[in-house]
């Protein structure tokens, strides 16, 4: 299978703690996006990636949390001094570069579940 | 006011039934339009995709877009209940903003 791949699925930490997640895309997308999804709700846009450049982070991506992507592949996700309020899904998504053929459809991973005790 | 809202129901018909969700949306700039469907511990996944106003018809499914009113709608016919999920609605911008989602329950 040659879907977006997220690990870990699921991380349970203690408040304080920190933790990363990694997000491998489809390989020939070069845009990468994470959004966190909490019950009940919508996923929300955290940030995304044209290659290895980080183009727009969301306001609810406070400086506790770093996105790095480095040689524009594989993409990690870290939250530092975790909070309770982080217990969410974090889902990875990625889409082809815009311009070919692209309809901006996101292709989505599974999802890492965080949970902050 | 959010960009995309979305009546989190949840609501459950019983197979057969037609079933109607709807979004409203505020930036009349949006041309994107798109329904993603998530299963429980899931991620989501697109079901249908519209551009400007209009309908698209897919299988079972039609998507409809009115941007004089800014609605968005998804209609199913013949629900099954495998089409017990969350139906997501989307704005495509350089990145999708998402409503709350609407929790879908078909029982035999």
């Amino acid at each position: 299978d040659t879907g977006v791949s997220q690990d870990p699925r699921h991380k349970i930490t203690k408040r304080g703690q920190n933790v990363t997640f990694r997000c491998d895309p489809i390989s020939e997308h070069n845009r990468l996006y994470w959004y966190r999804q909490t019950l009940g709700q919508g996923p929300e846009f955290l940030t995304y990636f044209q290659n290895e450049a980080q183009l727009e982070k969301s306001r609810l991506l406070s400086d506790r949390f770093s996105a790095e992507r480095p040689k524009g592949s594989f993409s990690t996700l870290e939250i530092q001094r975790t909070e309770q309020g982080d217990s969410a899904m974090y889902l990875c998504a990625s889409s082809p570069r815009p311009g070919q053929g692209d309809t901006g459809e996101l292709f989505f991973g599974e999802g890492s579940r965080l949970t902050v005790l | 006011q959010k960009e995309v809202e979305q009546d989190p129901g949840p609501l459950s018909v019983p197979e057969g039934a037609i079933v109607s969700l709807n979004c409203t949306y505020s930036n009349s700039a949006f041309q994107y339009f798109m329904w993603y469907r998530q299963y429980s511990r899931k991620g989501p996944e697109l079901l249908m995709y519209t551009y400007s106003s209009g309908n698209k018809e897919d299988g079972r499914f039609t998507a409809q877009v009115d941007k004089s009113s800014k609605y968005i709608s998804l209609f199913i016919r013949d629900s099954q209940p495998s089409d017990s999920a969350t139906y997501l609605c989307a704005v495509n911008t350089d990145k999708l903003i998402f409503g709350t989602g609407t929790r879908l329950q078909v029982f035999p």
